[in-house]
């Protein structure tokens, strides 16, 4: 167990549909990632944030917002979802980037 | 470009051969180097890292890595591979030092003969 918990584990739901997906890092942890792993594009860093402030932005889509809040638990918003936003979800978190990252277990996305 | 390049998609050994995965990485300066395992429907465990100091690391399991900046390689080894040890792994780093983004590479799917 890596101490990262991600919520739902699994997720069904239709296109154009909206979806909230939520990570509670490690105790400690300030840093807070999301990935996204699909078959065809690996594993793709979406977008960072340090305790409550964004702090690195990656292949994020603009129908996908996320955010920290101030427990340092943080959301990721799936919007105006599309067959091809299936996929597993990755929250991982850190003390600080640089430091090693740990990872939840994933949230599996299937838009239909 | 800051990029990670694991050249064997699939690699299968022998149960208790040994192993070796390859990792090479593009970068400027010397990178925070990982590596992680995934097996079928988990998430990602870290295995090892390299920050600085001795370039032969050990990680859990029984692997260890081994930096060589004049190659940029950080491959991962381990003597005796056992049937659990059937999984994905990917090897990553942490590229611009003032973000947090963790480039991964495409990853090694290995397969254990028994």
């Amino acid at each position: 167990d890596s101490g990262v918990t991600q919520t739902p584990k699994h997720l069904i739901t239709a296109t154009g549909q909206r979806v909230t997906l939520r990570c509670s890092p490690r105790s400690g942890d300030l840093s807070v990632y999301w990935y996204q792993q699909s078959l065809d594009q690996g594993l793709q860093f979406l977008i960072q944030y340090y305790n409550g402030e964004e702090r690195a932005k990656g292949n994020i889509l603009e129908r996908f917002s996320a955010q920290q809040f101030p427990d340092l638990h943080s959301e990721l918003n799936l919007s105006s979802l599309e067959l091809g936003d299936s996929a597993l979800y990755f929250c991982a978190s850190s003390v600080n980037w640089g430091t090693e990252a740990f990872f939840g277990q994933g949230t599996r996305l299937t838009v239909v | 470009a800051q990029s990670v390049t694991q050249p064997d998609i699939h690699i299968t050994v022998s149960e208790g051969a040994s192993l070796e995965l390859r990792c090479n990485y593009s970068y400027g300066a010397t990178p925070y180097l990982f590596w992680y395992v995934q097996s079928p429907g988990q998430g990602l465990q870290l295995l090892l890292k390299y920050f600085s100091g001795d370039t032969l690391v050990q990680g859990i399991k029984g692997f260890e890595a081994e930096f060589k900046r004049s190659q940029s390689s950080f491959n991962l080894r381990k003597p005796s591979v056992h049937w659990s040890d059937a999984a994905e792994y990917f090897c990553a780093f942490y590229g611009s030092s003032n973000t947090g983004k963790l480039i991964f590479g495409q990853g090694t799917t290995l397969q254990v003969k028994p």
